[in-house]
């Protein structure tokens, strides 16, 4: 149990293009999920939090307009990098927190490798 | 604020040595959970292990075991007989709030460690 998906594992654009990353919980309700970035050889930083049916929570420094973050259901959260740019290349990793047990505990997804070019 | 540090950055030993990974956090909360996550190589952060601040009983789950002390905020973890597939990035993490609250996690630096054969 508490397995989290994220589509796709990788993926590689050009400069100014917008990239959608899902993220699924699909073996539990997830109340809320999570987004976080991390940059090679270094600790998970936190962008968002969001709960099922309201705004995203960003941490101080993170982009509202450039970091979509859409929680339309229990089981899915989506962001979206809007414009990315070679800057914005990193792996973004999402985790849930719910019904799985043990309770508050965040299940992490296998991670998206974002390619800007 | 709440911090979590692990000194040690990478750690080497020969396969079936045991070692045994820090973990020392601050936190003003008297409610507060630590936890182990294991990256391996494909990325996936995988859940060893959660603890609340009132259960200081110490773990053991095979050759994983856990050591909390409240008196010197710490949380490490020792693996017995290492293995080359223990290989991995070790995050220990905290998180305060009360349960079923929206708990953020602060991620110490990460402990890669590498099992020779």
């Amino acid at each position: 149990g508490a397995v989290v998906s994220q589509h796709p594992s990788w993926v590689i654009c050009k400069s100014g293009t917008s990239v959608k990353i899902e993220c699924r919980s699909l073996d539990f309700q997830a109340t809320t999920m999570f987004w976080y970035r991390q940059f090679p050889k270094q600790s998970l930083m936190l962008m968002a939090t969001s709960n099922e049916g309201s705004k995203a929570t960003y941490e101080q420094g993170v982009e509202k307009d450039k970091f979509l973050i859409n929680h339309a259901s229990l089981t899915l959260s989506t962001l979206t990098v809007t414009s990315a740019h070679p800057e914005d290349s990193s792996f973004y990793i999402c985790s849930a927190k719910g019904q799985a047990s043990p309770t508050d505990t965040q299940y992490f997804g296998p991670g998206t490798r974002l390619t800007v070019l | 604020a709440q911090k979590v540090t692990q000194a040690q950055t990478e750690i080497s030993v020969v396969e079936k040595e045991d070692v045994t990974l820090d973990c020392v956090y601050e936190t003003r909360d008297t409610t507060y959970y630590l936890f182990w996550y294991k990256q391996p190589p494909s990325g996936e952060l995988v859940f060893l292990i959660r603890r609340n601040s009132f259960d200081e009983q110490n773990e053991i789950s095979g050759r994983y075991s856990w050591n909390f002390q409240k008196s010197t905020s710490s949380f490490n973890f020792t693996i017995t007989a290492s293995q080359v597939v223990d290989s991995a990035v070790y995050f220990c993490a905290l998180s305060e709030g009360p349960s079923g609250g929206a708990q953020k996690l602060v991620f110490g630096q990460g402990t890669r460690l590498t099992i020779n054969p």
